[in-house]
């Protein structure tokens, strides 16, 4: 079975300041990564994926995220972020040796970041 | 202006009734799914579909009905059989089920049973 673990409810960081919002992993096979963002009351953007190949994948809004194999992570980043960046992150996954193409997502973090 | 739309944006109903959620997509994507989201458990699938005519049950579809008649369409039907219908849905897309394909969402129907 495919699992996602985002252990931070809440992240909060000045902004200007560099952000990072965890997330770990398991499946039986290789994974695939997304993350995608979620305003209040909307639906969900995609952000980045990780699917094979180079371990820093750059995605929307100067967000990037970096695949740890060793430490089965998907840390999502950005260098300096933005008051406009407060939103709840979602990170997910699909195991690629499943029978079924399914996203398991995390239960989220809402980020926020201060003036 | 493609993307997918979702309708209503507010839903309320009373217990015993069946309500419907719609959800339709202009991005020509084979692949539509349903998901439910509820504050600090994420999105849980409720049911999905690879091409039209076919759907299958997702992890939490008990309660739950869909149809795929048409490849734009992929309504949801909240029978009075959900015990606890009370959350977000969301509507997404991808061009097929493979496991590249990124999914893209609709912007959500919030249902409320009074």
């Amino acid at each position: 079975a495919q699992s996602v673990a985002q252990p931070e409810d809440q992240v909060n960081v000045a902004e200007g300041n560099p952000l990072t919002v965890k997330c770990t992993y398991s499946v039986s096979g290789n994974p695939y990564l997304f993350w995608y963002v979620q305003y209040p009351n909307r639906g969900l953007q995609f952000l980045l994926k990780y699917i094979t190949g180079d371990n820093l994948v750059k995605g929307s809004y100067g967000f990037e995220a970096e695949f740890n194999k060793s430490q089965t992570s998907f840390h999502l980043k950005k260098p300096s972020a933005l008051v406009s960046d407060s939103a709840l992150y979602f990170c997910a996954v699909e195991d690629s040796s499943g029978s079924a193409r399914q996203l398991t997502f995390g239960s989220g973090t809402q980020l926020t970041v201060l003036p | 202006d493609g993307g997918i739309t979702q309708s209503p944006k507010y839903l309320f109903r009373k217990e015993g009734q069946n309500v419907t959620l719609s959800c339709e997509q202009n991005l020509n994507h084979d692949a539509m799914y349903w998901y439910r989201q509820d504050p600090g458990q994420g999105l849980r699938l409720i049911y999905y579909s690879q091409i039209v005519n076919d759907f299958q049950k997702g992890d939490i579809a008990e309660g739950y009905s869909v149809s795929r008649e048409k490849k734009e369409s992929f309504p949801l039907t909240v029978t009075s059989a959900q015990k606890n219908p009370t959350a977000f849905y969301l509507c997404a897309s991808s061009i097929a089920q493979g496991m590249t394909d990124t999914q893209y969402f609709g912007p959500g129907t919030r249902l409320t049973v009074l």
